[in-house]
Parts: structure tokens; sequence; C-alpha cells
């Protein structure tokens, strides 16, 4: 099974300032066919469901602001929340869905320092 | 709009069973698969499986083999999980969610709790 390994595992960050969340996985997602890697990330504040935020490692859910960004290739990537903002307090996930079983990391609960 | 409606909360003894109802609308349901994930109580998102709504053909990850049955009824657009000789450990928030593109759309979980 393909491992993913997010860190940190908490962070705490001040209002306004730039929160970035890593995501590593054991064998690369990267699809030659596509050219696409099959890494999606979730936000999930407590007692929801989590939401998709970010598809293609990359490519923002519509609706979702633009300070959350995806960036990484391979097996290495980064969600950045550029200025965060209190409603920005949740668990953050990321998923690789390339290889059965679709893993999910551990989680990173993002606070506010 | 996409909506998944799960059924509510239960509480079971153990090695009772128990089938969670994930009941969806604003998409035809046959064209996209449906995951289930299971989270602990303070713990983080574990993928079971899912099931191919067109096809009826379910993949179980490890771990999720033997006990757990995805099944359909498509004439009402909705997936059931079923889970049998239940445990303690067996307790936890089941959520259905539609793949498209990973997991685009989430039902609202249903807590199961196992206790005797």
């Amino acid at each position: 099974d393909i491992v993913m390994t997010q860190s940190p595992d908490s962070l705490a960050v001040s209002l306004g300032e730039r929160a970035t969340i890593n995501c590593k996985s054991s064998q690369s997602i990267l699809y030659s066919s596509n050219n696409k890697d099959y890494l999606v990330w979730y936000q999930q504040k407590p007692g929801q469901p989590p939401k998709r935020l970010i598809y293609w490692a990359s490519t923002r859910e519509s609706g979702v602001p633009d300070r959350f960004s995806g960036s990484g290739s391979g097996t290495n990537f980064t969600l950045t929340i550029s200025s965060l903002q209190a409603e920005d307090v949740a668990v953050y996930y990321c998923q690789q869905y390339c290889y059965f079983p679709h893993t999910f990391g551990q989680g990173t609960k993002l606070e506010i320092k | 709009q996409v909506q998944l409606v799960q059924s509510g909360s239960e509480l079971k003894k153990p090695g009772a069973s128990v089938k969670v109802s994930c009941k969806a609308s604003g998409y035809m349901f046959t064209k996209y698969v449906m995951n289930w994930v299971r989270q602990a109580p303070g713990q983080g998102l574990e993928w079971m499986g899912w099931i191919n709504a067109n096809t009826g053909n379910p993949t179980y990850a490890q771990g999720f083999t033997g006990r757990f049955v995805f099944s359909l009824d498509t004439s009402v657009s909705t997936a059931y999980l079923q889970i049998s000789s239940l445990r303690t450990d067996d307790t936890a928030v089941y959520y259905c969610a539609r793949e498209g593109v990973g997991l685009d759309y989430w039902g609202q979980g249903t807590l199961v709790t196992v206790s005797s």
C-alpha cells in the first residue's frame, strides 16, 4: 500500500500569516499516461464531513478561496494557505487516488496562534 | 444539487449487525462510484473501499473484508454498508462519498456505537 505521510501533525499560525502543510507519498502518484498527480486535499471542521479543497494536486475546487493553493508532483506535495483566516481552523488531509487502496494521510491539525 | 443523505446514528451490542444507508440525489446514481470511509473517535480518515454503482462490483480495502458488505439499490439511488459481528472497535463515524476525482461529495456521516 502507498503510505501518505503528512507533516507536521499540528500547526499553529497567526491570523494573516502563511500556513504550509506537507504530504509525502511512499511512491510516485504521477500517472504517466496523462501526466497528472492523483492527489487531493480535504478540509474537515469539527462535527462536519471532509470537504474537497484541491484535486489533481493543484486544481482548486470551485468556491474555495484563492488563499488555498496546492503544489508538488511525484511524491512531495504541499497545501499552502497564504493568509490564515479564523475559519480555516480545521484538520487537513491528503489522499492519493492513483493506486488501491486510496490511502489518506494521518491529518494535520491547524490552529490559530 | 448533489446530496448524499445517510441514515441516523446506531447503538448496537457486540455481535450484532448494522446497515447504514446513503441516499443520493441530484445526479445520475449509476454513473459514479460510491466510496465508504471510516473515522474512529478522534482519529483520521480510513478508506474502506468502494462500489461501482453501474456494475454493482465492490472493492474492499484490506481490513474491511469478510464482515463488511457494500450493496446498492439503484431503484432508489441508495448505497448501503452492512457490518456484521460488530466489535467495540467498529465504533466510528462512517461516511459515504462520491468518487469524482477524489471524493467530491460526502454524506453527513453515520455514528455507529458498539457497546455492551
